[in-house]
């Protein structure tokens, strides 16, 4: 039963460079979604997905794009890494888009720019 | 402009006792919150919910309260048991469109045995 699974678990990047985060769903699930959470700080939504082939915006999508060729995956692309990128990764998924439809989380990935 | 607040960064509460978390925010759109639990190296996890036209919703232990005219939320525990200690996360839901939530700072919660 696994979920959400999210890889890596953590990654060290140098400013510039360039990575993919990936994410995994077994739910069959149509939402999928990214968040990232900084130190003291709530989780900030960065980009969504309602459907394989449908991406849009969140609060903080500059620097990252995504894709969402199938149903199962929700990759998080970073062109060039910057230290504010610095943060916690987390991927979730929702079977439906109501408030009683919850999102299951990843376990983050570790991320450090420098 | 931090649409949902929780204002105490930490609580500790005596194991047994009641836990009460608060959260508070502006926006009048938001129809649902939510509550997550957090442990260290996991994500968050689904806890409880309540919709912007109840004021109650139960479940177990766990009580969480809507006063949509002091547009304030709370999460009440009770009793608290160690395993209760996590950070938790009020978020809430904007009308429109997929689950986009807004969430909290969140609060870590120690129940001292």
């Amino acid at each position: 039963n696994a979920g959400v699974t999210q890889t890596p678990k953590f990654r060290i990047l140098k400013i510039g460079q360039s990575m993919t985060l990936q994410c995994t769903q077994d739910m069959n699930h149509n939402y999928m979604y990214w968040y990232r959470q900084d130190p003291g700080m709530g989780l900030k939504l960065i980009y969504y997905s309602v459907g394989a082939g449908i991406t849009d915006k969140g609060e903080v999508p500059n620097g990252y794009n995504v894709s969402r060729s199938t149903t199962e995956d929700f990759p998080l692309r970073l062109e060039l890494a910057a230290p504010s990128q610095t943060s916690v990764y987390f991927c979730a998924s929702s079977y439906r888009a109501g408030g009683n439809s919850p999102l299951h989380f990843g376990n983050g990935t570790r991320l450090t720019v420098t | 402009d931090q649409q949902v607040k929780q204002n105490s960064p930490s609580l500790s509460v005596q194991e047994g006792r009641i836990s009460i978390l608060n959260c508070d925010y502006t926006n009048s759109m938001f129809d649902y919150f939510l509550w997550y639990k957090k442990y260290p190296a996991e994500g968050p996890t689904f806890l409880i919910s309540i919709s912007s036209i109840k004021d109650k919703n139960e479940d177990g232990r766990f009580t969480v309260f809507l006063n949509k005219s002091a547009k304030h939320l709370s999460l009440h525990i009770v009793p608290s048991q160690p395993g209760d200690s996590a950070v938790y996360f009020c978020a809430a839901r904007i009308i429109q469109g997929a689950q986009k939530l807004v969430f909290g700072q969140g609060t870590r919660l120690t129940i001292n045995p």
